[in-house]
């Protein structure tokens, strides 16, 4: 079975400009999320779908950040712009189901270096 | 709020050498415990987990038991191999409603033949 995939797995980016990263979960997986990761520290959620409702998007910066789901299966996540504090790695996830202990299946993840 | 504290890296070990790395946690109600591994290069993967109180998860020689009393999950493996060195990291799940997962900063681990 393939994993979740992420494009692109590296990005390098002038502040001010728009950066987009595009995820594919599993197949079948209806809960995707996106988690910011920064150097050094866990990942933390931005955004978490159901289908394709954002059901949690609490901690989204949304000034700079969006994020779709159409059709409830990719998501692509956006800034606009991007700053220089955004320089982070930015993960997808799937799971099947939305129980609390259901597992979570990560992608690479995409490195985001804002200059 | 929801909390996961863990030891800090990296942790440093010889090959066989046992390892211990601690996790501590914050939760209201009863969440689910997990740890996650990240191989460099790789996405995090499920290490193993525990949904409730006393019990134990396993896997890869690992095993990590939820002790409510000291609201602690530490990870353990008797015999560390060269490759097992990764980033390990804790988290925790609400055991209501949807899946959010609350993650540790995560403990490098290193080991040498």
């Amino acid at each position: 079975e393939a994993g979740v995939v992420q494009s692109p797995r590296y990005k390098i980016i002038e502040k001010k400009q728009p950066v987009a990263f595009w995820c594919n979960p599993i197949s079948g997986h209806n809960t995707l999320y996106w988690y910011l990761q920064n150097l050094g520290q866990g990942p933390e959620l931005l955004i978490r779908y159901e289908n394709e409702e954002a059901v949690d998007d609490s901690q989204l910066p949304k000034d700079r950040f969006s994020a779709e789901r159409l059709k409830g299966v990719d998501s692509t996540l956006k800034i606009q712009p991007a700053e220089l504090g955004d320089s982070a790695v930015y993960l997808c996830a799937s799971s099947f189901g939305q129980g609390s202990d259901n597992e979570q299946f990560f992608g690479p993840g995409t490195r985001l270096t804002v200059l | 709020g929801n909390s996961v504290t863990q030891m800090e890296g990296p942790v440093t070990l010889s090959e066989e050498a046992f390892l211990t790395i601690n996790c501590t946690y914050t939760a209201t109600g009863y969440p689910s415990l997990f740890w996650y591994v990240q191989y460099p290069g790789e996405g995090l993967q499920l290490l193993l987990k525990a949904t409730k109180a006393d019990d134990k998860g396993s896997n890869k020689g690992f095993e990590a038991t939820y002790r409510k009393e000291t609201t602690s999950f530490h990870l353990e493996k008797g015999s560390v191999q060269v490759s097992d060195s990764a980033v390990y990291f804790c988290a925790l799940s609400r055991n209501s409603g949807y899946s959010t997962l609350t993650f540790g900063k995560g403990t490098m681990l290193l080991v040498s033949p």
